[in-house]
């Protein structure tokens, strides 16, 4: 198994839509948590860290549900503009000051 | 500004010739990391450094090596390339750790015929 999953997509979804993506986590003892969107073949940024009471920055909310383990990304109102891959991206098991990172779920927003 | 930067962006070459990816950032960040991409693989650590002259063993460190001889640069070498290291790479640095944001540069693009 994996240690950090993602559906790959691709979500095509109109502009004004909301749309959510999940992430589930093997480690249980993973701490931090954080979404990055990549842009085609370009370098991943940081979109948000996940918190355990949830957090929401504009238009992203991201939530984290340790029982569970898994991490979810809401977008609301979506633009063009967040046509990209989003990726889940968790600290590892297998050795300090790692990250782990998903495949990424790929969103297309279209007019 | 606050940036990583990379060199190459795009290389071609042929199997065995050694070279050089070089890395550089002027953040000031303690912690640096190369990364490899792949389709259907996602991002996977090759190497990652903690700070100067400290460096260990990241998910694929088979057939790399890094430097760590100041604190900016954190050069990646391919002794003999194969084939199979045709990747994107891409390096990072964060403040001290995973607990921070990572910032990466552009990519290297690495075609090894």
């Amino acid at each position: 198994r994996k240690e950090v999953e993602q559906d790959p997509g691709p979500f095509n979804v109109p502009e004004g839509a909301t749309v959510a993506f999940n992430c589930t986590y093997s480690n249980s003892a993973s701490q931090s948590f954080f979404w990055y969107r990549q842009d085609c073949r370009k370098e991943p940024k940081l979109l948000m860290s996940v918190y355990s009471s949830g957090n929401e920055d504009g238009r992203f909310t991201a939530q984290l549900n340790r029982a569970s383990q898994y991490i979810s990304l809401l977008i609301r109102d979506s633009k063009l503009s967040d046509s990209a891959t989003y990726l889940c991206v968790v600290t590892s098991n297998t050795g300090f000051q790692k990250l782990v990172f998903g495949t990424g779920t790929r969103l297309l927003v279209s007019p | 500004e606050a940036q990583v930067t990379q060199n190459p962006r795009y290389l071609i070459t042929v199997t065995g010739k050694k070279l050089t990816v070089t890395c550089s950032q002027n953040m000031n960040h303690e912690y640096m990391s190369w990364y490899r991409q792949d389709p259907g693989l996602g991002l996977r650590q090759i190497y990652y450094s903690m700070n100067v002259e400290v460096t260990d063993k990241g998910d694929v460190p088979e057939g790399y090596k890094v430097s760590r001889k100041e604190k900016r640069n954190f050069p990646l070498i391919l002794e003999s390339p194969s084939p199979n290291q045709t990747s994107l790479y891409f390096c990072a640095s964060t403040l001290a750790g995973t607990h921070h944001e990572q910032f990466f540069g552009p990519g290297t693009r690495l075609t090894v015929l």
